[in-house]
């Protein structure tokens, strides 16, 4: 069955620290891969999605990721991150055996410290 | 316009009660989805719309039942209310179910079953 990995559950910065979440995914065809983000207090909303072409995408806020295919790799960057970037991200991903439905991984919980 | 829009944010259920997760948006969108979100876990599809009068199951459809008589509205109905449907849930709408389309998602509702 196809799943979503997403190896830190709670991740805490400072202030102008770089940030790197992992996102893997098990699935050997051709995928769409997605993060969404929900601050808090707020809805889930998307901060970036690949589906073709540059395997470096960027989103909204400063943040990018990047697919490397050979390692099933969708990892989120920033490389400084703000107090307002504390939220919980969730990868995503999905596939025509999926039928395009998204399959989700368990979200990462960020804390920035001021 | 609103987005998503879901009732109640909150609600307490006893065990065998019943009760209707109200979703609307009014993006006109064709597609409406319901996902729940168990604590440490991904979002799990409950059932999905791809237009008024069709619905189809998700991965965990047991203990539910949908309906879209309304593009603009994709209820929720829980039968004799279960612990393990102790949950938030989450409505979201796409305008198609493309690859790469963006999902809008509502602001959840934390639902509780005694």
């Amino acid at each position: 069955a196809q799943s979503v990995s997403q190896h830190n559950h709670h991740v805490i910065l400072s202030e102008a620290a770089s940030l790197e979440l992992g996102c893997n995914y098990s699935y050997g065809g051709t995928v769409n891969l997605f993060w969404y983000v929900q601050y808090p207090g707020q809805h889930l909303q998307l901060l970036l999605k690949y589906f073709s072409g540059d395997p470096l995408v960027k989103g909204i806020k400063g943040f990018e990721a990047e697919f490397i295919k050979s390692k099933f790799s969708f990892n989120l960057r920033k490389p400084s991150v703000q107090w307002s970037d504390t939220a919980e991200y969730f990868c995503a991903v999905n596939t025509m055996d999926s039928n395009y439905q998204l399959i989700w991984g368990a979200g990462t919980k960020l804390i920035i410290k001021p | 316009n609103a987005g998503v829009t879901q009732t109640p944010k909150f609600r307490i259920l006893k065990i065998g009660q019943s009760m209707t997760l109200q979703c609307t948006q009014d993006m006109n969108h064709n597609y409406m989805y319901w996902y729940r979100q168990d604590p440490g876990m991904g979002l799990k599809l409950i059932y999905y719309s791809v237009g008024a009068g069709i619905t189809d199951k998700g991965e965990v459809p047991n203990g539910y039942n949908v309906s879209r008589s309304t593009t603009e509205d994709f209820p929720l109905r829980l039968e004799l209310a279960a612990p393990s449907q102790t949950s938030v849930y989450f409505c979201a709408s796409s305008n198609q179910q493309g690859a790469a389309d963006e999902q809008y998602f509502g602001p959840g509702t934390r639902l509780t079953v005694t």
